[in-house]
């Protein structure tokens, strides 16, 4: 069974960096052609494709918050972490992360949602 | 990187059938057959309902398909259901290897 879950602060001060990890069970991140994708919805709005890290550490960002963005992954504790530096009340969503074994999102976490607010 | 271009909402009876189009370039919706498609219920988790433009995840009824046609991708609904109501999006890989999404589309069953 594939699970994935998010985690880290609810709420965030404007300026702060943000870092959530997505723990996962039931796939490695080591089987060729896996990724995990980070994506966000502001409450009302639409979903937003943020990043994505691949098996064999290959990394892609959303173009335009790339210079915000860092995602990492350490394979032997199932995690994949993204860190958003300086939040501003915008970044206020629910930020979700997925599996991608091929070429879709097949399978989500619950998401978290984290509010910027000072 | 713009988001692909979906109405914003489109409503039918039930037992009818409906359509969602997903607008985009040749850089992504017509350059590749690429395209997802995920159905979001309100406080839900996205869940996906269509790949690579037309293929169905097993589990996913045969009342959702999938097509493409140049620039512009659709996802149709035949024999509405109560339980279709909620939000879809598209997605599609892009030639900058990245991914977009739609703006979405909230299904109404009137």
């Amino acid at each position: 069974q594939i699970t994935l879950k998010e985690s880290g602060p609810t709420l965030v001060k404007p300026t702060q960096t943000l870092t959530l990890t997505c723990t996962f069970s039931g796939f490695s991140l080591s089987t060729s052609g896996v990724g995990v994708g980070w994506i966000r919805q502001p409450p009302g709005k639409a979903l937003e494709w943020l990043a994505l890290i691949y098996w064999d550490d290959d990394k892609r960002y959303s173009p335009s918050l790339k210079s915000r963005l860092t995602i990492t992954k350490d394979t032997s504790k199932n995690q994949v972490v993204l860190t958003m530096t300086n939040m501003d009340p915008v970044d206020t969503a629910t930020y979700y992360c997925a599996l991608k074994p091929y070429s879709s999102f097949d399978y989500w976490g619950q998401g978290t949602l984290v509010t910027v607010s000072s | 990187q713009s988001a692909l271009t979906q109405p914003a909402s489109v409503s039918g009876s039930p037992g009818q059938s409906i359509t969602i189009s997903c607008t985009g370039t040749s850089s992504d919706v017509g350059g590749y057959n690429y395209v997802s498609w995920y159905q979001q219920h309100p406080g839900k988790a996205p869940k996906l309902m269509i790949y690579e433009v037309s293929n169905r995840p097993s589990g996913v009824s045969n009342r959702f398909s999938g097509s493409k046609s140049g620039n512009t991708a659709s996802l149709t609904i035949s024999g509405l259901q109560a339980e279709d109501e909620a939000d879809y999006y598209c997605s599609s890989y892009t030639s900058s290897s990245t991914l977009l999404f739609g703006t979405g589309t909230k299904v109404t069953v009137l």
